[in-house]
């Protein structure tokens, strides 16, 4: 089977703009979950989709937000971005076993 | 929610020797734990991970042992290599996933 895509896998932004990400599953995996990695605060959860609803979210302010798709492709978007939000984007699929296989990673630079 | 603690953040090791990480979790309901290697510059990968229902799991030179009464899990590596050098991420699971800081391991050849 193909692994966990994501694009774009580079994105520069600056301050104030937004972004969208996106995540393609696994096929036959119905859950995704995104995470955020910095170098000085490890692996962040962010939130986590299954069948297009959203099952659980991390300790991000409302400028982070998501969805899932019917074919269980996800989004995550970021408005108004800060400096702060620079940071290696992750998805992660996974199936009833619950071992999740992570994506690439989006690295989003915000200057 | 679930807080998950990894220690040592750094560990370097003599190729041969053998290296041991260690992770406690705060949910009693957390009943899967997984551990990631995740080389520079690429994704973290699932090396092996281990369920409430089990106390020990060992695959060749990799081992996890699980102490649901002490809420700790350790990794366990034997017969480091060089290419064993990478950060490892615990991780436990109820309604989520939540990771531990990492753990940077340096095996000396």
């Amino acid at each position: 089977k193909a692994g966990v895509t994501q694009t774009p896998r580079y994105l520069i932004k600056t301050r104030g703009q937004q972004v969208t990400l996106s995540c393609s599953p696994i096929s036959g995996h119905r859950s995704v979950s995104w995470y955020q990695q910095t170098p000085g605060q490890g692996l962040q959860f962010l939130f986590e989709y299954f069948s297009e609803t959203q099952r659980n979210k991390g300790n991000f302010p409302g400028r982070f937000s998501g969805r899932q798709f019917s074919n269980s492709r996800s989004e995550m978007n970021v408005s108004t971005l800060e400096l702060g939000d620079s940071a290696l984007y992750l998805c992660a699929s996974w199936d009833r076993a619950y071992e999740q296989y992570f994506g690439p990673g989006t690295r989003l630079t915000v200057t | 929610g679930e807080n998950v603690e990894q220690h040592p953040s750094t560990l370097s090791v003599q190729e041969g020797d053998s290296a041991v990480i260690k992770c406690t979790y705060s949910d009693s309901a957390s009943n899967y734990f997984p551990w990631y290697k995740q080389e520079l510059g690429k994704r973290p990968q699932l090396i092996i991970d281990i369920r409430s229902n089990v106390g020990e799991k060992k695959d060749q030179r990799i081992a996890v042992t699980l102490n649901k009464t002490a809420k700790h899990f350790s990794l366990h590596i034997t017969e480091t290599q060089p290419e064993d050098s990478a950060v490892y991420f615990c991780a436990a699971s109820s309604n989520d996933m939540r990771f531990g800081a990492g753990t940077r391991l340096t095996v000396k050849p």
